[in-house]
């Protein structure tokens, strides 16, 4: 059974902070890597992907990956409270198929 | 931008009724999905289309079938709706096969079987 794992929190950090969500998971073929942000009552939405070694950035969000570990991670720079929602880790399980993680809710406190 | 739109943002149904989800994207997206998300469990696939008339289980399949007769178009059917099929489900259209497809979600049906 392929598993993707996160802590469900919630992780709260002060506005200004660096968030860091983390997520591991068990298919060491698993090749590509993803984080949807969902709010309250919303439908999750992509914000990262990551397929390389090592990090990607975007704006304040940076996706690390180190495959090795089987460790995927998020960083949220100057989080706002507006980034406060649930982060889903997904990866890749072969054609078509999507593993996601339970989530982890972020609240970011003014 | 894409849409994907699901028919229903709330429904109650009673247990043994037949339910209709219907999804339809507007970006003709080759493929489509249908999750259930419960806390605790994360987003759990229930079936996904890769093409007109072709289906695939998911991880969870048992008590649901789909349709897709239309490529725009996707449908969720419980036969008999049952309790524990009380869920939030979400549609999902992406394109192509590579393995990194962002997938887009619909608004979600909050779905309550009594």
């Amino acid at each position: 059974q392929k598993e993707v794992e996160q802590n469900s929190g919630p992780l709260s950090v002060p506005e200004g902070a660096i968030a860091s969500l983390n997520c591991t998971y068990s298919d060491r073929g698993s090749q590509s890597f993803f984080w949807y942000r969902q709010y309250s009552g919303k439908s999750p939405e992509l914000i990262m992907f990551i397929y390389s070694n090592g990090d990607k950035e975007d704006g304040r969000f940076t996706a690390q990956l180190n495959k090795a570990s089987q460790y995927v991670s998020l960083l949220i720079r100057d989080s706002q409270p507006s980034d406060s929602a649930t982060y889903l880790c997904a990866v890749n399980g072969g054609t078509y198929k999507y593993i996601f993680g339970t989530g982890t809710r972020l609240k970011v406190l003014a | 931008d894409v849409k994907v739109t699901q028919s229903s943002r709330y429904l109650v149904k009673r247990t043994g009724e037949k339910v209709f989800l219907e999804c339809v994207q507007d970006m003709d997206h080759e493929n489509m999905f249908w999750y259930r998300q419960d806390p605790g469990l994360g987003l759990r696939l229930i079936y996904f289309s890769y093409d007109v008339k072709m289906k695939e289980k998911g991880d969870i399949p048992e008590g649901y079938s789909v349709s897709r007769e239309k490529k725009e178009r996707f449908s969720l059917i419980l036969e008999s709706a049952s309790t524990n099929q009380t869920s939030m489900y979400l549609c999902a259209s992406s394109f192509g096969a590579a393995g990194n497809e962002k997938l887009f979600f619909g608004s979600g049906t909050q779905l309550s079987v009594l």
